[in-house]
């Protein structure tokens, strides 16, 4: 089963803050990382986290406490365009990539 | 440039075919992997390699093989034995080594249908 936790689907609206979590099993951690998926195309890498605090890019800022196994994506001024579903996945022993199942991410005017 | 190149993008097969889906990269990454998606679910693992000549077998392994004869490639079979091919399928590849191995390159997947 899953080792990730986050949730099913969130709703926000332009120009608005969101954040999206997710809580992990601790065992064989190797960092966290958050990927965007549009309908129909591929993951694309957003951020990775391998230790505690906050790491920003743009828009996007993603977030770690290991103590906690939790970590979230936070997305500013929301856009339109940043409808799309956002995994977490973490690394894992033997080179894996473990994944949540994703949170979509609705976007209202 | 350098990526990662999956092909065919759409592929249809008869019931009771096996299938070959082509993944290629040129990021001289080791760790390659495939995954399934189907609609409005995450990705799961069908099988990964770490090294050429070597690969293990992941969540969903029946009815799919792999080989990884080159470094850059890693293709997918899905056989006859695979009870509901139909998906959406995805390559990735990612550097080795401790914490650099979660930042994972994906191609544009293939979307295969049985009809």
């Amino acid at each position: 089963g899953q080792s990730l936790e986050q949730p099913s689907e969130v709703t926000a609206v332009e120009g608005a803050i969101v954040q999206i979590n997710c809580t992990y099993q601790t065992s064989g951690f190797y960092g966290l990382s958050w990927y965007q998926q549009h309908d129909g195309g591929a993951p694309t890498f957003l951020s990775y986290n391998a230790l505690d605090g906050l790491e920003e890019t743009g828009r996007f800022s993603s977030f770690l406490s290991r103590s906690d196994s939790y970590g979230y994506l936070l997305l500013q001024e929301l856009q339109m365009k940043d409808s799309a579903s956002y995994f977490c996945a973490k690394g894992g022993s033997n080179y894996q990539l473990i994944w949540g199942a994703g949170t979509k991410l609705i976007i209202k005017p | 440039d350098g990526g990662i190149t999956q092909s065919p993008k759409y592929l249809f097969r008869k019931e009771g075919q096996n299938v070959t889906l082509s993944c290629e990269q040129n990021l001289n990454h080791d760790a390659m992997y495939w995954y399934r998606q189907d609609p409005g679910q995450g990705l799961r693992l069908i099988y990964y390699s770490q090294i050429v000549n070597d690969f293990q077998k992941g969540d969903i392994a029946e009815g799919y093989s792999v080989s990884r004869e080159k470094k850059e490639s890693f293709p997918l079979t899905v056989t006859s034995a695979q009870k509901n091919p139909t998906a959406f399928y995805l390559c990735a590849s990612a550097r080795t080594g401790g914490a650099l191995n979660t930042e994972a390159f994906f191609g544009q997947g293939t979307r295969l249908t049985v009809v």
